[in-house]
């Protein structure tokens, strides 16, 4: 079975470039969670989506992120404008609803997202 | 809200020794607990999981984990580590009801051979 699927693997970029991260979920999955990885802040949710309907952006740091998703098998993760302190790596996780929260998150590779 | 504490953010041991991973929990509500584990370059994969149907959880590559009521603890065991198991270790917890799951820092495991 296919995984989660994130592209590009790797995104180097000139700061104040707009820059967009894709995500694939794993199909039939009702969640969608995109997360921020740094040495300093550990994982950081940014938002998820349950049946493609943004649930929670708390964690998304400012209106420079923004995230859609708009079909079940889809989503955006967009920096406009990026500054070199959003390099971090960004994942993407599906799960299933269902026992009320007890379903694993099945986690992509991530982009490693560099900002210079 | 809930919340997990990992102590120490590295551990080292010896290849053949005990793997203990520290994990301790705050939940309002009886919680789902999680055990993920990340590779070098990759993303977090699940090493197991306690829904309250068994105590004691045994997951992949040889671990396991004990649910503590009492201690608010769910600890991560293997008895014998191996060099394959150098990877970073995350404790994650959901209160259920669906609401987000919260990681732990993560805990980066070194195994000297």
């Amino acid at each position: 079975d296919a995984g989660v699927i994130q592209s590009p693997r790797h995104e180097v970029t000139e700061m104040g470039q707009e820059v967009t991260l894709r995500c694939k979920p794993i199909s039939g999955h009702d969640y969608l969670f995109w997360y921020r990885q740094t040495m300093m802040r550990g994982l950081e949710l940014l938002i998820y989506f349950n049946n493609n309907v943004p649930i929670d952006d708390s964690g998304m740091p400012e209106d420079r992120f923004s995230a859609k998703m708009p079909n079940a098998s889809f989503s955006t993760l967009k920096i406009q404008p990026s500054e070199p302190r959003d390099s971090a790596v960004y994942f993407c996780a599906s799960s299933l609803v269902g026992g009320g929260g007890n379903q694993p998150q099945h986690f992509g590779d991530g982009t490693r997202l560099s900002i210079l | 809200a809930q919340s997990v504490t990992q102590l120490g953010s590295h551990v080292s041991v010896s290849e053949g020794a005990l793997v203990l991973l520290r994990c301790n929990y705050s939940s309002s509500v009886p919680p789902y607990l999680f055990w993920y584990v990340q590779y070098p370059n990759q993303g977090l994969q699940l090493l197991l999981k306690y829904t309250s149907a068994a105590t004691l959880v045994k997951g992949i590559n040889g671990f396991e984990a004990e649910f503590k009521k009492s201690e608010t603890s769910f600890h991560l065991t293997k008895p014998s580590a191996h060099m394959s198991d150098a990877a970073e270790y995350f404790c994650a917890v959901s209160p259920g009801g669906y609401q987000k799951v919260t990681f732990g820092i993560g805990t980066k495991l070194q195994v000297i051979p």
